[in-house]
C-alpha cells in the first residue's frame, strides 16, 4: 500500500542552525501538507503546497520556515534558522486525486522528531 | 483556537466492549470530518471519515456518526480489542484540500 515516507526520523541541531525535513508524498497526490506537534499539544498546520506554490499557511509558519518541492518526488520543508520552540514532531501529508475514494483523506507519515539544543 | 475539541482526555475500555469517543466543534464551515488513530512516534493513521451530507458512516469495527445540529461527532469501536489502544484525534476540513483542524485527542486503553 503506498505511504508517505519522512527522513530523517530523528533531527538534532543546535539553535540557530539550518533544518531541512523530507518528504516523499504517495505517487500521483497533488496536494501536500506539512504539520508539527508540540510534545503534549495538538497537531497543528503549518502549510499546504498545491501546484508548486504555497495555498495556505498558518501564523506558525514565518519568514523561517520555506517549502520546497525540488523534483517530481520529494517535498521538503526548511527551517533557516532554529529556535528552541521549534522542538516537535514534524508530519508530512499527501491528499489523493479527484475521484478516489477518500479524495479529501490526508494521509500522513511517520513524523521527524526535531531536537533543538 | 479551540475549534475543535475533545473533552475527554483518556478513556478506558474493557475488551470486547463498546468505545464511544466523542468530539465537538465551534466552525460551521467545517465539512469533512476525519479520525485518526496514533502511536507514539509515529504518525496519524486514517481511521474514517464522514462528510457533512451524511449523519453516519460504517468500516467493519468502526462507526463515526455525525450531529450536525449540535456539532458533535462521535467514533464508536466495536467490539474493543487490545489494538486499538492508541490516541485517536478528530479532525475537521472545510472541504477539498483545505486544512485539518485536530482535536486534542483522546488516549484509549483497552483492558483485557
Amino acid at each position: 500500500e503506498p505511504e508517505v515516507t519522512q527522513t530523517p526520523s530523528h533531527q538534532v541541531t543546535q539553535m540557530g542552525q539550518e533544518v531541512i525535513l523530507r518528504c516523499v508524498p504517495i505517487s500521483n497526490h497533488l496536494y501536500f501538507y506539512w504539520y508539527r506537534q508540540i510534545l503534549g499539544q495538538k497537531v497543528e498546520f503549518l502549510v499546504s503546497f498545491y501546484n508548486n506554490e504555497i495555498s495556505e499557511k498558518s501564523e506558525i509558519f514565518d519568514d523561517q520556515f520555506s517549502v520546497e518541492r525540488p523534483d517530481g518526488s520529494n517535498f521538503t520543508l526548511k527551517i533557516r534558522s532554529t529556535k528552541l520552540e521549534d522542538s516537535a514532531m514534524y508530519f508530512c501529508a499527501s491528499l489523493g486525486l479527484a475521484g478516489e475514494p477518500t479524495t479529501d483523506t490526508q494521509y500522513f507519515g511517520p513524523g521527524t522528531r526535531l531536537t533543538v539544543l | 483556537d479551540q475549534q475543535v475539541k475533545q473533552n475527554s482526555p483518556s478513556l478506558s475500555v474493557q475488551e470486547g466492549r463498546i468505545s464511544i469517543l466523542n468530539c465537538d466543534y465551534t466552525n460551521s464551515m467545517f465539512d469533512y470530518f476525519l479520525w485518526y488513530k496514533k502511536y507514539p512516534a509515529e504518525g496519524p493513521t486514517f481511521l474514517i471519515s464522514i462528510s457533512s451530507i451524511k449523519d453516519k458512516n460504517e468500516d467493519g469495527r468502526f462507526t463515526v456518526f455525525l450531529n450536525k445540529s449540535a456539532k458533535h461527532l462521535s467514533l464508536h469501536i466495536v467490539p474493543s480489542q487490545p489494538g486499538d489502544s492508541a490516541v485517536y484525534f478528530c479532525a475537521a476540513s472545510e472541504g477539498g484540500a483545505q486544512k485539518l483542524v485536530f482535536g486534542q485527542g483522546t488516549r484509549l486503553t483497552i483492558n483485557p
